[in-house]
């Protein structure tokens, strides 16, 4: 079955400095999806970046990055010079074939970013 | 423009109570999906629609009642809920579904908090 794995409950970060949030994910299909979203206190979603299964480089938007390792299954997104806005809930999910394209959320991660 | 819009913010019934949830986006999506999210926990699925039709139900209670009246709404009404239904109830849409690719990124409205006293 998918799963996504998030083992971090909790990160803090110095504002300005880069920090990882960490996402592992299992699937058994070729062809998959993976997204991070953003949920500030106020509750709504926000897309930040995604990969494709396929794609031969790493996905980058903006300050954010996702370190992609397929035989790993981990990818997790690096923000860059931290701002006291990022400070949120991050979800990492997934989407597969094998899940009818689904759209499944790990258990999330709390970053707080410290002035 | 990746505004999905939700109506209203907030919103707290009684278990006897008939009311509705709004979501509307103007992106030519054709997918749209109902998520329910309990405090300090991931979203999970509810419904999903593609072209206005039903195509995943996740299993849910038929107090919770789903309606795509075009492809640019979609409703959610409720009807005798239950205390443990309070939650944030967010709307997402995509371009479509199922098809793999960037396509799948689902794209969520404010969401609708909801209290059942």
């Amino acid at each position: 079955a998918q799963k996504i794995t998030q083992t971090q409950p909790g990160m803090f970060v110095q504002e300005k400095e880069a920090v990882t949030l960490d996402c592992t994910y299992d699937t058994s299909d070729p062809s998959y999806g993976l997204f991070w979203y953003k949920q500030p206190s106020s509750g709504e979603m926000i897309f930040l970046i995604y990969q494709g299964s396929y794609d031969q480089q790493n996905a980058t938007e903006g300050r954010y990055s996702l370190n992609f390792q397929k035989a790993r299954k981990s990818a997790n997104l690096v923000i860059s010079a931290s701002q006291l806005g990022d400070s949120a809930m991050y979800f990492c999910a997934m989407r597969d074939i094998g899940n009818n394209n689904d759209m499944r959320f790990g258990a999330g991660t709390r970053l707080t970013v410290k002035p | 423009d990746t505004e999905v819009t939700q109506t209203p913010k907030h919103l707290v019934m009684g278990m006897t109570n008939k009311k509705s949830l709004k979501c509307e986006q103007h992106m030519g999506h054709r997918a749209m999906y109902w998520y329910k999210q309990k405090a300090k926990k991931p979203p999970e699925l509810m419904f999903v629609y593609s072209y206005e039709k039903l195509s995943i139900n996740e299993s849910v209670p038929s107090r919770f009642s789903p309606e795509c009246p075009n492809s640019s709404l979609l409703n959610l009404h409720l009807h005798a809920l239950q205390p443990e239904d309070s939650a944030l109830y967010l709307c997402a849409s995509s371009q479509v579904q199922g098809m793999g690719g960037p396509t799948d990124t689902q794209y969520f409205g404010p969401g609708t908090r909801l209290t059942v006293l």
